[in-house]
């Protein structure tokens, strides 16, 4: 069974730090990834969806890398700002035959000015 | 303006009472979800749809049933919630299932506070 994994839970740093984000999956056998943004007491907006035979995705300052063989992704923010504070899940896709989705249980980030 | 839309937006209801939450695009999107969202378990999705008539289990589907009549609606009924429904729910939408690449792109609606009692 598909596991995804986020860690650390919640992550802390000062303005202008360049950070990553982490998520890990147990079966390498992925169809996509994608990472999003939930804002409190908000939905989510996607970030950036990488396929299966991709490496990395990149939007702006955000860029995401996948190892689909190490079972898993990063999500790097470049130059930090306080509007990045908020909590970024990766979801996992098995097939494209299934619209079937994994979360993690994200990241909740507070960039601090 | 592009969105999904849900309601309503916050509910408290009572055990056993039949309910129905409301969700509604207006993207011609296929593919439409709901997820449940809960403290320490994060997002977990309950039902999934293709396209109008064609739905699919999630990871979560117990005590809860869909339909996909027309392609802009899917709603989420409870025929007898319970307190461990208790939750934040979210539907999804996005314009292909199967296309690959932007197409799957998921747009979230702005969520459900459910209380059951």
């Amino acid at each position: 069974k598909q596991e995804v994994t986020q860690i650390p839970a919640a992550l802390s740093v000062p303005e202008g730090e360049n950070l990553v984000l982490n998520c890990s999956f147990t079966d390498s056998a992925i169809y996509n990834l994608q990472w999003f943004r939930q804002d409190p007491g908000k939905g989510l907006t996607s970030l950036l969806l990488i396929q299966s035979s991709q490496r990395e995705q990149t939007s702006g300052r955000l860029n995401a890398s996948l190892d689909k063989s190490s079972g898993r992704s990063t999500l790097y923010i470049a130059a930090s700002q306080p509007g990045d504070s908020a909590t970024y899940l990766c979801a996992v896709r098995r097939s494209s035959n299934t619209g079937k989705l994994i979360f993690g249980q994200g990241t909740t980030l507070q960039v601090k000015p | 303006e592009a969105q999904v839309t849900q309601n309503p937006r916050y509910l408290i209801t009572v055990t056993g009472k039949k309910l129905t939450v409301t969700c509604s695009q207006n993207m011609n999107h296929e593919y439409m979800s709901w997820y449940r969202q809960d403290p320490g378990l994060g997002l977990r999705q309950i039902y999934y749809s293709m396209n109008v008539e064609v739905t699919d289990k999630g990871d979560v589907p117990e005590g809860y049933k869909v339909s996909r009549k027309e392609k802009r609606n899917f709603p989420l009924i409870l025929e007898s919630p319970s307190p461990n429904q208790t939750s934040l729910y979210f539907c999804a939408s996005s314009p292909s299932g199967l296309a690959g690449g932007y197409q799957e792109t998921q747009y979230f609606g702005p969520g459900t506070r459910l209380l059951v009692l």
